[in-house]
């Protein structure tokens, strides 16, 4: 059965500090992996989205790596706003192209960021 | 890029009633449309998705249903609401070449 799961299910840090959401998968076969932030009452926002063959991926201060070896992922906050307080959603597409078929869904972490 | 919109953005309706929630699109044509909900504390569950006009599929059986009467325009319905179908539903679009999925704004919808 595909899964993705997430970790921490939440978590609340400083402003200025730094934060890793990790991602672990089963789905296959593997064809992208995509992050998401949803703030509370809001629909989600891509983040960034990684084939096989990225193993890391940037947008401004967060930065996603996937090891397709491990079927890890990982989303780096790099000096966390205020803003940054949202749920991230990890999703693994087991279906190369669009549709919808294979799209599995992480239950996401909460994060929360104090002044 | 894409911009979804949906409205209502928040309904409260009491079981039994009948349901309908709207979701257009900008910015593409011949998109991906689907509709997802979000329960609290979980993750999205898609239910119905579509690749052209007239043509929806189900992914979860339930007594909602999905029509697409137009290439941009996506409806969700019920005939009648139960408490189970509470949650925030999302529209969603995609270009059938890319992996990009955008949102909407969500409806949160109350059955009481």
């Amino acid at each position: 059965k595909n899964q993705v799961e997430q970790s921490p299910q939440s978590l609340i840090i400083l402003e200025g500090k730094n934060c890793t959401l990790q991602c672990n998968y089963t789905v296959s076969p593997f064809s992208n992996l995509r992050w998401y932030k949803q703030d509370t009452g809001r629909g989600p926002v891509s983040l960034t989205i990684m084939t096989f063959s990225e193993n890391t991926k940037s947008n401004g201060r967060y930065t996603a790596t996937l090891d397709a070896d491990t079927k890890q992922s990982s989303l780096h906050i790099t000096a966390s706003q205020l803003s940054d307080s949202a749920s991230y959603i990890c999703v693994v597409s087991a279906k190369a192209g669009g549709g919808a078929d294979g799209l599995t869904f992480g239950k996401g972490t909460h994060l929360i960021i104090q002044p | 890029s894409q911009t979804i919109h949906q409205w209502p953005a928040t309904l409260v309706q009491p079981v039994g009633s009948p349901l309908s929630l709207e979701c257009t699109v900008e910015g593409t044509s011949n998109p991906n449309l689907y509709w997802y909900r979000q329960a609290a504390g979980r993750g999205l569950q898609l239910l119905f998705y579509s690749v052209g006009i007239g043509q929806i599929s189900s992914e979860v059986p339930q007594n909602l249903s999905a029509s697409r009467p137009q290439d941009r325009q996506f409806i969700l319905s019920s005939k009648k609401l139960l408490l189970s179908d509470s949650g925030f539903y999302l529209c969603a679009s995609q270009r059938g070449n890319s992996y990009e999925q955008y949102f909407g704004p969500g409806t949160r919808l109350t059955v009481t």
